[in-house]
């Protein structure tokens, strides 16, 4: 069976600091992969997206960057991070080519900027 | 880009009610999925729907996609506590991205 995870589950970070999010897809290959931010209570919002490796494709301008060295690897950083960079971050992993996309997602990291 | 907007955003009712959640788009969506997400968890899929005027019943929950596609409901029967979360409608945007609504948070009263 395929399990997905991400780490850490909590984050506290001051600003300006770095910022590196990993998550890992186990059971599948060639998933594609997303990474989302949730605002407290609300929607998803897409920030990357992948359909393979060193494949990104970027949704929002931002100072946020994602990177895939590996087929089942997907990593969200930052250089510096922003107060608005706070939230909680969202790995998913969907099976490509099929006629709709059904999403799972990770546990989430929780991360406080401060 | 789409957009998708749910209603009511927020939602309390007592146990054994009966309640309708909406999901509306000005866009044609090729499917729309809803997912509940439980507080520092991710979401997990309850239903896609495909066809329009499509319906699906999982247990106590009914899910309809409208005629054009544009927009979709889950009424809930008989809510539980256990119904207690956060609903999110999301649309297939192109081939391979979803577009989320802001979420219905729900929450059932004992």
């Amino acid at each position: 069976s395929q399990t997905i995870h991400q780490w850490p589950a909590t984050l506290v970070q001051p600003v300006g600091s770095p910022l590196s999010l990993e998550c890992t897809v186990e059971g599948t290959s060639n998933p594609n992969l997303y990474w989302y931010r949730q605002a407290a209570g609300r929607g998803l919002q897409l920030l990357f997206y992948s359909v393979g490796i060193g494949q990104i494709s970027s949704e929002v301008p931002q100072n946020l960057s994602a990177s895939r060295p590996q087929d089942r690897q997907f990593i969200l950083s930052s250089k510096k991070l922003l107060l608005s960079d706070s939230g909680f971050y969202l790995c998913a992993w969907s099976v490509p080519g099929l006629g709709f996309i059904e999403q799972f997602f990770g546990p989430g990291t929780r991360l406080t900027v401060l | 880009t789409q957009l998708l907007e749910q209603s009511p955003q927020f939602l309390s009712i007592q146990e054994g009610e009966n309640l309708t959640v909406y999901c509306n788009s000005s866009s044609v969506f090729s499917s729309l999925q809803w997912y509940r997400q439980e507080p520092g968890e991710g979401p997990v899929l309850l239903v896609t729907v495909v066809t329009g005027g499509e319906v699906k019943k999982l247990k106590r929950l009914t899910f309809q996609f409208g005629d054009a596609r544009k927009d979709s409901s889950l009424h809930i029967t008989a809510a539980q506590p256990g119904d207690t979360g956060l609903y999110l409608c999301a649309g297939v945007q192109g081939a391979q991205k979803l577009v989320f609504g802001q979420g219905t948070r729900l929450t059932i009263n004992p």
